[in-house]
């Protein structure tokens, strides 16, 4: 049961450049979300995906691009790096909306710093 | 506009002392409610829920939190705290699929 892995766990990279930070589930769920997590404001959302080829904007968009080709992945990519953006990003599943609650199933996160 | 509000940020506790993290939300229609916790260096896991029935629900490790809708409040509980419950806990409400969380709680237990 390997659940949703994310990679990669650790990133450092600088201003400017392109990051994607990639998302696998193995569940079949069917929404899938990216939050940020810093500290005093909790987890925000960015994105989230309620099926493949299906995404809409979060809490904090701004500066990110996600895909979801396939129901299993939902890459997050940073277009330009800012500094404002160094944080841990955590991808989450949950199941379809008719069997929805609202769980959500997280990934380990991955550690972006951006110099 | 939906939001979730938790009351502390930090709290610091001795072993064996009793725990209550507040948490109040702000969401129009029927909500499911939860609290996560996130252990140093880990990843958020679900700790309880509540989605209808009974409002006082218990979750893992001796946890349970009590639904009172009138006061639109989610509190967490604990009777005895422990050492390994020092962690971070998040209050999320959803309407369906999309889940909004508190800044979280960061609870320090002293041996």
């Amino acid at each position: 049961d390997a659940g949703i892995t994310q990679s990669p766990r650790y990133k450092i990279t600088e201003t400017g450049r392109q990051v994607t930070l990639m998302c696998h589930q193995t569940w079949s769920h069917s929404y899938m979300f990216w939050y940020r997590q810093d500290l005093g404001h909790g987890l925000r959302l960015i994105y989230y995906s309620a099926a493949a080829d299906i995404t809409d904007k979060g809490e904090v968009p701004d500066g990110y691009v996600v895909s979801r080709s396939k129901t299993e992945n939902f890459p997050l990519t940073l277009e330009s790096a800012t500094r404002s953006q160094t944080s841990v990003y955590f991808c989450a599943s949950s199941e379809s909306r008719d069997r929805s609650t609202g769980e959500l199933f997280f990934g380990e996160g991955s550690r972006l710093t951006v110099l | 506009a939906q939001s979730v509000s938790q009351h502390n940020h930090h709290v610091i506790l001795s072993e064996a002392a009793s725990l209550e993290l507040g948490c109040n939300y702000s969401y129009g229609g029927t909500v499911n409610l939860f609290w996560y916790v996130q252990y140093p260096g880990q990843h958020l896991q679900l700790l309880l829920k509540y989605f209808s029935g009974d409002p006082l629900v218990k979750g893992i490790k001796g946890f349970e939190a009590e639904f009172i809708k009138s006061k639109f409040s989610f509190n967490l509980r604990k009777p005895s705290v422990q050492w390994s419950d020092t962690a971070e806990y998040f209050c999320a409400v959803s309407g369906g699929f999309k889940t909004i969380f508190g800044a979280g709680t960061r609870l320090f237990v002293k041996a």
